[in-house]
């Protein structure tokens, strides 16, 4: 079982769905990450997380310290929205980066 | 356009070849980090350098060297490529460690492709 698990693998919405991307872990964490690879294979860093909820623009990260779990929540989607999103987490101590498989997401006009 | 700049974007070579990677950034980053990134799999770490002149192993470093002589740049190289070692391969560089601490930006290229035949 890998350490981070993402769901779905990929995701298909029509524009201006509500979009939800699940990540779960099964290691104690320092931090989570939530990262954008656009098609053109660019990884960009769109969130940090050691707590509660962060906000930017259309884009909403939430994480459950407890039940291990975060989620990446895209408000009124929008085709240029369309990428690979990846999961990672620092492990607590040895601060190693573990990342997820990632969720391709697809909006169509 | 500041950035990470890996060269080159794409590349096929025939088993025992070899090969060099390079990756520049112009932001001053003193961390510097070869990913490669599989089907099905997470992105691994290979190797990485805090420094100029440093370099150090990742989670799956045989096959592969770096060297870091100068501070922008950070070389991976394939001394016999295998067919293992088809994958893409993304270079990331960030000023303290790579997502260490809130608001740490960080910077990755935009992926060379290798294929090994």
């Amino acid at each position: 079982k890998n350490e981070v698990e993402q769901s779905p693998q990929n995701l298909t919405a029509q524009e201006g769905e509500f979009i939800t991307i699940n990540c779960s872990y099964s290691v104690g964490i320092s931090a989570l990450h939530w990262l954008q690879q656009h098609p053109g294979g660019g990884i960009v860093s769109l969130f940090m997380l050691s707590s509660g909820k962060k906000k930017h623009g259309r884009l909403i990260a939430t994480i459950n310290i407890q039940e291990k779990h975060s989620s990446l929540h895209i408000t009124a989607s929008h085709p240029r929205d369309s990428a690979v999103y990846i999961c990672a987490v620092r492990s607590r101590g040895n601060e190693k980066l573990t990342f997820g498989t990632g969720t391709r997401l697809t909006i169509i006009p | 356009n500041a950035g990470v700049t890996q060269t080159p974007k794409f590349r096929v070579l025939k088993t025992g070849q070899s090969m060099t990677l390079l990756c520049a950034q112009d932001m001053n980053h003193e961390y510097m980090y070869w990913y490669r990134q599989d089907p099905g799999m997470g992105l691994r770490l290979i190797h990485y350098s805090v420094g100029e002149g440093t370099t150090a192993k990742g989670e799956v470093p045989d096959g592969y060297n770096v060297s870091r002589l100068k501070k922008q740049n950070f070389l991976l190289g394939l001394e016999s490529a295998a067919p293992s070692q088809t994958s893409v391969y993304f270079c990331a560089s960030s000023l303290p460690p790579l997502f260490a601490s809130l608001d740490t930006e960080a910077f990755f290229g935009q992926g060379t492709r290798l294929t090994v035949v």
